[in-house]
């Protein structure tokens, strides 16, 4: 079946812009979760919906990131006028809402401040 | 004491060698415990659940210590598509179905 897609692929912004991407999730995953990845860095937890509230915001850096998720399905996070700092892949991954909680990745959006 | 530990590597193996990576974590409550890997520049994708058992897939091999708090990945054979960086994955204190993820150890194959 259809995995997790994100788009866009990829996003050259100018400094100051806002930029919006989206995760579409597995179909029927009620766990959608979002990460950011520095160039050679480790995944870093920005926030995660369980259908379509957010138990865990902390990961969020600022309050110029945030992400909203209706009808338990599309996700989509935004950055308010992003720095150059925000250049990284962001990945979204989705899981079932059960043991052992597997969660799976989409290809992510390479972002790209400029 | 961070919440999930790896030797970052890399660890540098003949193919037809076995290798082993180990990881440890902080939290003597978590319950779901996973090997990913991920190639360069792409997603993690994940490899393996690990259970208390111990589990088997193929040429992988995964073990669990609770009492000594870490996670191990042993794999046979190795072959050059094996090269990539494994992470160590523990659920984080409190919420079964939130994840932490280590930064990984990076394996190279060579011929």
């Amino acid at each position: 079946g259809a995995g997790v897609s994100q788009s866009p692929s990829n996003k050259v912004t100018e400094k100051g812009k806002d930029v919006e991407l989206r995760c579409d999730p597995i179909s029927g995953h009620t766990a959608l979760y979002w990460y950011r990845q520095r160039l050679g860095q480790g995944l870093e937890f920005l926030i995660y919906f369980q259908g379509n509230s957010a138990p865990d915001k902390s990961g969020l850096p600022s309050d110029r990131f945030s992400a909203e998720r209706t009808g338990e399905s599309v996700s989509t996070l935004t950055i308010q006028r992003t720095q150059q700092e925000d250049s990284a892949v962001y990945l979204c991954a989705s899981s079932f809402r059960d043991y052992p909680y597997e969660q799976y990745f989409g290809p992510g959006t390479r972002l790209t401040v400029t | 004491r961070k919440e999930v530990e790896q030797d970052p590597g890399p660890f540098n193996v003949p193919e037809g060698a076995t290798v082993a990576f180990n990881c440890t974590y902080s939290n003597s409550a978590s319950q779901s415990f996973f090997w990913y890997r991920q190639d360069c520049r792409k997603e993690p994708k994940l490899l393996m659940s690990v259970y208390s058992s111990g589990n088997e897939d193929g040429r992988f091999t995964a073990q669990l210590n609770r009492a000594s708090q870490y996670i191990s990945l042993l794999i046979r054979d190795s072959k050059l598509s094996d090269s990539a960086t494994y992470l160590c994955v523990v659920n984080v204190a409190g919420y079964t179905d939130k994840l932490i993820f280590g930064t990984g150890t990076r394996l190279q194959v060579f011929p």
